[in-house]
């Protein structure tokens, strides 16, 4: 019930194309959902995070839509760049857990030029 | 600020030695993670400190591995004695913190890539 399952496991998407990666969860206590980007070498950073009191948050391209009923929620990457080839991590906590992130399995982009 | 700082970048070592990781959380922070990743289980959480206080180490694999936050500026991962199974990179991380209990940002450090041959 802690885990978050998370889709594609990598991803091919053209220059100026729209990355979608997925992510589901099970535990109806979870509250705060991020995204991490991580480059290769890098450790990750924070990229956007939502609430469920929301459906949907938008930070320049980057959009992440919420689906409370269906306990999903998406990373959208509207006009992607080459530079944004990196692996992507969804994550989920709650309020109770004091800042314990359960992450998902990850998704390896790749812009093409 | 410099960031969460991690010690050494790189380590190879020998099945049966001793490995100690370094740590240094952002100034401020109340809280430390640390985190292990490999291609086959991902990003997993090993431990956690509040204000020095181990709060959860149900992560931790075995007794082999162990943690200290003898400071509010310093922690260690400790892996003894280290096999070839505990090769992976081992991030730390830190954040903000808030009494409410409400999740914030996580900073990770660059990671220590670990090898044991």
């Amino acid at each position: 019930q802690q885990q978050v399952k998370q889709s594609p496991q990598s991803l091919i998407v053209q220059k100026g194309g729209i990355s979608i990666i997925n992510c589901a969860y099970e535990n109806t206590a979870f509250d705060y959902f991020p995204w991490y980007q991580q480059f290769p070498g890098k450790g990750p950073a924070l990229l956007i995070a939502i609430r469920p009191d929301v459906s949907e948050k938008k930070e320049g391209r980057f959009t992440i839509s919420f689906n409370k009923s269906a306990k999903q929620f998406s990373l959208h990457i509207m006009d992607s760049q080459p530079g944004d080839s990196a692996t992507y991590f969804c994550a989920a906590s709650t309020s109770t857990g004091f800042q314990k992130l359960v992450f998902g399995t990850g998704t390896r982009l790749l812009v093409s030029p | 600020d410099a960031g969460v700082i991690q010690s050494p970048r790189h380590e190879v070592t020998e099945m049966g030695q001793e490995v100690t990781l370094r740590c240094k959380p952002i100034s401020g922070h109340d809280y430390l993670f640390w985190y292990r990743q490999t291609m086959m289980r991902g990003l997993e959480l090993l431990i956690y400190f509040n204000n020095n206080v181990p709060i959860d180490d149900s992560g931790m694999p075995e007794d082999r591995f162990s943690a200290k936050m003898p400071n509010a500026s310093f922690s260690t991962l400790k892996i003894q004695p280290s096999e070839p199974r505990d090769s992976a990179v081992y991030f730390c991380a830190s954040s903000l913190g808030r009494t409410s209990g409400i999740s914030d940002t996580q900073y990770f450090g660059p990671g220590t890539r670990l090898t044991v041959l």
